[in-house]
């Protein structure tokens, strides 16, 4: 079945220490989402992808950025993570523009920041 | 993106019918509503997206007046199941972007 497919599902890192959620889609959607969603919050969106292009949300901290190498592959580093960065991140998929009900959403990753 | 206001939280019973109401007073003209829904620890996913009067799928129904500043997402004999937090989203076919607002909590009790 064509999906979104996030890694891992938990990820615990260290106050400070670079780490990296991937996420990848059989879907071939050109659109790519993260999401940020904290307990009991409703998803943020931080930034997507249009194809190569990069589209950063105005409030997005610059401690997150995103890469990505190709269509399949999407992925979030967040360059220091502080303790307010824990929270569920994530990924979606769209073709694009014309159909707000065409968004698939992947289970997301649980971060943990100790 | 309309703004969209819905209730923070609702109970139910099993077998009852469920109405969400979403109000969304400064709909555009192009503008479609969608509805999500999303269990604990899971993405959310797509229910049901109409644009005018009523649209009906093999899980929800949704209800939307003339004017097009509310609808109601009815959710027919409600279980345990259907426990989730559901969005309502007004939005336009001109942007790529997908933005919730704060959602409705549904609990279903026995």
């Amino acid at each position: 079945d064509a999906m979104v497919i996030q890694n891992p599902r938990y990820q615990v890192t260290q106050f400070g220490k670079p780490v990296t959620l991937s996420c990848s889609q059989t879907l071939n959607h050109n659109v790519m989402y993260w999401y940020q969603q904290k307990s009991s919050q409703a998803p943020k969106l931080l930034f997507h992808y249009y194809d190569k292009d990069f589209n950063n949300e105005a409030d997005t901290p610059d401690n997150f950025q995103s890469r990505r190498p190709n269509t399949s592959f999407c992925f979030l580093d967040i360059r220091s993570p502080g303790l307010g960065d824990a929270a569920m991140y994530l990924c979606a998929t769209s073709r694009g523009g014309q159909d707000k009900g065409g968004y698939t959403f992947g289970s997301g990753t649980r971060l943990t920041v100790v | 993106l309309a703004k969209t206001t819905q209730p923070i939280s609702m109970d139910s019973y099993e077998g009852q019918e469920v109405n969400i109401t979403c109000s969304h007073n400064n709909i555009a003209t192009n503008d479609y509503i969608t509805w999500y829904q999303q269990f604990p620890s899971q993405g959310p996913r797509f229910i049901i997206q109409g644009y005018k009067t009523k649209v009906t799928n093999e899980v929800a129904s949704l209800f939307i007046p003339a004017d097009r500043k509310s609808s109601t997402l009815s959710l027919p004999r409600v279980s345990l199941s259907d426990t989730a937090v559901y969005y309502c989203l007004a939005g336009s076919y001109n942007t790529d972007k997908l933005i919730f607002g704060t959602g409705t909590r549904l609990q279903v009790f026995p």
